[in-house]
Protein backbone atom coordinates (compact mmCIF):
# COMPACT_ATOMS: atom_id res chain seq x y z
CA UNK A 1 0.00 0.00 0.00
CA UNK A 2 1.38 3.18 -1.39
CA UNK A 3 -0.40 5.58 1.69
CA UNK A 4 0.71 9.23 1.51
CA UNK A 5 3.02 10.10 -0.76
CA UNK A 6 4.69 13.21 -1.06
CA UNK A 7 7.40 14.64 -3.61
CA UNK A 8 9.78 16.01 -3.53
CA UNK A 9 11.69 14.42 -0.29
CA UNK A 10 14.44 17.39 -0.61
CA UNK A 11 14.69 20.69 -2.41
CA UNK A 12 16.77 23.81 -2.57
CA UNK A 13 15.17 27.25 -3.75
CA UNK A 14 16.37 30.69 -4.21
CA UNK A 15 14.55 33.24 -2.38
CA UNK A 16 11.68 34.63 -4.31
CA UNK A 17 11.26 31.45 -6.25
CA UNK A 18 8.36 29.45 -6.06
CA UNK A 19 7.30 25.75 -6.39
CA UNK A 20 4.26 22.79 -5.49
CA UNK A 21 4.85 20.09 -3.07
CA UNK A 22 2.93 17.35 -4.03
CA UNK A 23 1.14 14.96 -2.03
CA UNK A 24 -1.40 12.19 -3.11
CA UNK A 25 -3.22 9.49 -1.14
CA UNK A 26 -4.91 6.11 -2.43
CA UNK A 27 -7.01 5.71 0.70
CA UNK A 28 -9.92 7.19 -0.26
CA UNK A 29 -9.34 9.39 2.50
CA UNK A 30 -11.51 12.65 2.50
CA UNK A 31 -9.62 14.84 4.94
CA UNK A 32 -5.89 16.35 4.10
CA UNK A 33 -3.68 18.07 5.67
CA UNK A 34 -0.55 20.25 5.44
CA UNK A 35 1.70 20.36 8.49
CA UNK A 36 5.00 22.01 8.73
CA UNK A 37 7.85 21.13 11.21
CA UNK A 38 10.36 23.03 13.04
CA UNK A 39 12.86 22.66 15.38
CA UNK A 40 11.32 22.84 19.06
CA UNK A 41 8.11 24.20 17.06
CA UNK A 42 6.16 20.55 16.69
CA UNK A 43 4.00 20.11 14.05
CA UNK A 44 2.06 23.51 12.91
CA UNK A 45 -0.81 22.93 10.14
CA UNK A 46 -0.86 24.95 6.77
CA UNK A 47 -4.10 24.14 5.51
CA UNK A 48 -6.73 21.57 5.50
CA UNK A 49 -9.37 20.25 3.02
CA UNK A 50 -12.30 17.92 4.11
CA UNK A 51 -13.00 17.04 0.72
CA UNK A 52 -12.84 17.56 -3.11
CA UNK A 53 -13.00 21.83 -3.56
CA UNK A 54 -13.13 22.38 -0.03
CA UNK A 55 -9.86 24.49 1.79
CA UNK A 56 -9.73 26.45 4.86
CA UNK A 57 -6.31 28.30 6.46
CA UNK A 58 -4.88 26.61 9.15
CA UNK A 59 -2.46 27.74 12.62
CA UNK A 60 -0.14 29.24 9.65
CA UNK A 61 -1.28 29.72 5.61
CA UNK A 62 0.19 32.82 4.95
CA UNK A 63 2.80 32.41 2.11
CA UNK A 64 0.92 28.99 1.22
CA UNK A 65 -1.71 28.59 -1.47
CA UNK A 66 -3.47 25.20 -1.87
CA UNK A 67 -6.18 23.29 -3.97
CA UNK A 68 -8.27 20.39 -3.77
CA UNK A 69 -9.27 19.03 -7.08
CA UNK A 70 -9.72 15.60 -6.85
CA UNK A 71 -9.94 13.42 -3.56
CA UNK A 72 -6.37 11.63 -4.13
CA UNK A 73 -4.62 15.08 -4.28
CA UNK A 74 -3.74 18.40 -2.08
CA UNK A 75 -0.79 20.05 -3.53
CA UNK A 76 1.05 22.81 -1.43
CA UNK A 77 1.98 26.04 -3.34
CA UNK A 78 4.91 27.99 -2.04
CA UNK A 79 3.86 31.46 -4.21
CA UNK A 80 7.31 33.33 -3.37
CA UNK A 81 9.61 31.40 -0.95
CA UNK A 82 10.98 33.15 2.19
CA UNK A 83 14.03 32.03 4.13
CA UNK A 84 11.55 31.56 7.15
CA UNK A 85 9.65 28.90 5.37
CA UNK A 86 12.92 26.59 5.55
CA UNK A 87 11.16 23.72 7.11
CA UNK A 88 9.98 19.96 6.82
CA UNK A 89 6.48 19.70 5.45
CA UNK A 90 4.38 17.24 6.08
CA UNK A 91 1.25 15.73 4.24
CA UNK A 92 -1.43 13.96 5.98
CA UNK A 93 -4.97 11.95 5.20
CA UNK A 94 -7.75 10.73 7.38
CA UNK A 95 -11.11 9.66 7.69
CA UNK A 96 -13.64 11.67 9.58
CA UNK A 97 -13.06 10.95 12.47
CA UNK A 98 -9.86 9.25 12.77
CA UNK A 99 -5.94 8.72 12.97
CA UNK A 100 -3.56 10.80 10.57
CA UNK A 101 -1.28 9.01 8.01
CA UNK A 102 1.22 11.04 6.94
CA UNK A 103 3.81 10.79 4.26
CA UNK A 104 7.54 10.87 4.89
CA UNK A 105 7.94 14.32 4.72
CA UNK A 106 9.77 17.35 2.10
CA UNK A 107 12.84 19.16 3.75
CA UNK A 108 12.55 22.44 1.93
CA UNK A 109 15.46 24.78 2.06
CA UNK A 110 15.53 28.35 1.27
CA UNK A 111 18.29 30.36 0.33
CA UNK B 1 -4.58 28.13 18.40
CA UNK B 2 -4.66 25.97 21.55
CA UNK B 3 -1.79 26.53 23.98
CA UNK B 4 -0.20 23.19 24.41
CA UNK B 5 2.70 22.21 26.54
CA UNK B 6 4.38 18.96 26.56
CA UNK B 7 7.15 18.14 28.98
CA UNK B 8 9.96 17.31 29.50
CA UNK B 9 11.26 18.59 25.94
CA UNK B 10 14.02 15.96 25.80
CA UNK B 11 14.63 12.64 28.04
CA UNK B 12 17.34 10.38 27.92
CA UNK B 13 17.38 7.58 30.15
CA UNK B 14 18.71 3.93 30.31
CA UNK B 15 17.01 0.81 29.32
CA UNK B 16 15.18 -0.88 31.54
CA UNK B 17 14.26 2.38 33.54
CA UNK B 18 10.30 3.70 33.41
CA UNK B 19 9.39 6.94 32.38
CA UNK B 20 6.43 9.85 32.29
CA UNK B 21 5.74 12.57 29.53
CA UNK B 22 3.18 15.15 29.79
CA UNK B 23 0.94 16.89 27.92
CA UNK B 24 -0.88 20.41 29.54
CA UNK B 25 -2.97 22.58 28.68
CA UNK B 26 -6.08 25.13 30.02
CA UNK B 27 -8.72 23.86 27.42
CA UNK B 28 -10.99 21.04 27.18
CA UNK B 29 -10.36 18.89 24.20
CA UNK B 30 -13.17 16.49 22.15
CA UNK B 31 -9.98 14.03 21.93
CA UNK B 32 -6.55 13.54 22.23
CA UNK B 33 -3.99 11.51 20.01
CA UNK B 34 -0.45 10.44 21.00
CA UNK B 35 1.99 10.09 17.37
CA UNK B 36 5.73 8.88 17.70
CA UNK B 37 7.87 10.00 15.20
CA UNK B 38 11.51 8.52 14.27
CA UNK B 39 13.85 10.47 12.31
CA UNK B 40 13.59 10.80 8.86
CA UNK B 41 9.53 9.79 8.59
CA UNK B 42 6.07 10.79 9.53
CA UNK B 43 4.41 10.29 13.17
CA UNK B 44 2.68 7.24 13.16
CA UNK B 45 -0.19 7.22 15.64
CA UNK B 46 -0.18 5.67 19.12
CA UNK B 47 -3.23 5.64 20.40
CA UNK B 48 -6.76 7.65 20.64
CA UNK B 49 -8.22 8.43 23.73
CA UNK B 50 -11.56 10.35 24.48
CA UNK B 51 -13.60 9.89 27.44
CA UNK B 52 -11.78 11.80 30.60
CA UNK B 53 -10.15 9.54 32.91
CA UNK B 54 -9.52 6.95 30.43
CA UNK B 55 -6.03 4.61 30.68
CA UNK B 56 -5.21 2.81 27.42
CA UNK B 57 -2.35 0.55 27.86
CA UNK B 58 -0.51 -0.62 24.24
CA UNK B 59 1.94 -3.33 25.71
CA UNK B 60 4.36 -1.32 27.64
CA UNK B 61 3.27 1.86 27.41
CA UNK B 62 0.30 3.14 29.32
CA UNK B 63 -1.87 5.96 28.27
CA UNK B 64 -4.39 8.35 30.23
CA UNK B 65 -6.27 11.35 29.57
CA UNK B 66 -7.75 13.58 32.51
CA UNK B 67 -10.38 13.29 34.41
CA UNK B 68 -11.49 17.18 32.90
CA UNK B 69 -9.66 16.48 29.77
CA UNK B 70 -7.43 19.19 29.50
CA UNK B 71 -4.37 16.88 30.07
CA UNK B 72 -2.66 13.63 29.24
CA UNK B 73 0.28 11.03 29.92
CA UNK B 74 2.37 8.17 28.44
CA UNK B 75 3.85 5.90 30.81
CA UNK B 76 6.44 3.71 28.74
CA UNK B 77 7.65 0.99 31.47
CA UNK B 78 11.20 -0.87 31.18
CA UNK B 79 12.26 1.26 28.02
CA UNK B 80 14.19 0.03 25.21
CA UNK B 81 16.26 1.31 22.69
CA UNK B 82 12.98 0.92 20.15
CA UNK B 83 11.35 2.92 22.02
CA UNK B 84 13.42 6.22 20.81
CA UNK B 85 11.91 8.82 19.00
CA UNK B 86 9.71 11.77 19.18
CA UNK B 87 6.61 11.75 21.39
CA UNK B 88 3.86 14.23 19.88
CA UNK B 89 0.16 14.29 21.61
CA UNK B 90 -2.33 16.03 19.46
CA UNK B 91 -5.67 17.22 21.08
CA UNK B 92 -8.70 17.69 19.16
CA UNK B 93 -10.77 21.04 20.34
CA UNK B 94 -13.76 20.58 20.23
CA UNK B 95 -16.43 21.09 16.94
CA UNK B 96 -13.49 21.51 14.89
CA UNK B 97 -13.69 18.16 12.39
CA UNK B 98 -10.75 16.35 12.32
CA UNK B 99 -8.37 19.08 12.82
CA UNK B 100 -5.39 18.14 15.53
CA UNK B 101 -2.96 20.62 16.88
CA UNK B 102 0.29 19.65 17.74
CA UNK B 103 2.38 19.95 20.95
CA UNK B 104 6.44 20.42 20.58
CA UNK B 105 7.35 16.67 21.72
CA UNK B 106 8.72 15.20 23.95
CA UNK B 107 12.31 13.65 22.19
CA UNK B 108 13.14 10.11 24.06
CA UNK B 109 16.28 8.34 23.61
CA UNK B 110 16.85 5.14 25.96
CA UNK B 111 20.47 4.07 25.71
CA UNK B 112 21.04 0.48 25.48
Amino acid sequence: NAGVTQTPKFQVLKTGQSMTLQCAQDMNHEYMSWYRQDPGMGLRLIHYSVGAGITDQGEVPNGYNVSRSTTEDFPLRLLSAAPSQTSVYFCASSPVPGELFFGEGSRLTVL
Amino acid sequence: TQLLEQSPQFLSIQEGENLTVYCNSSSVFSSLQWYRQEPGEGPVLLVTVVTGGEVKKLKRLTFQFGDARKDSSLHITAAQPGDTGLYLCAPQPPNTGNQFYFGTGTSLTVIP
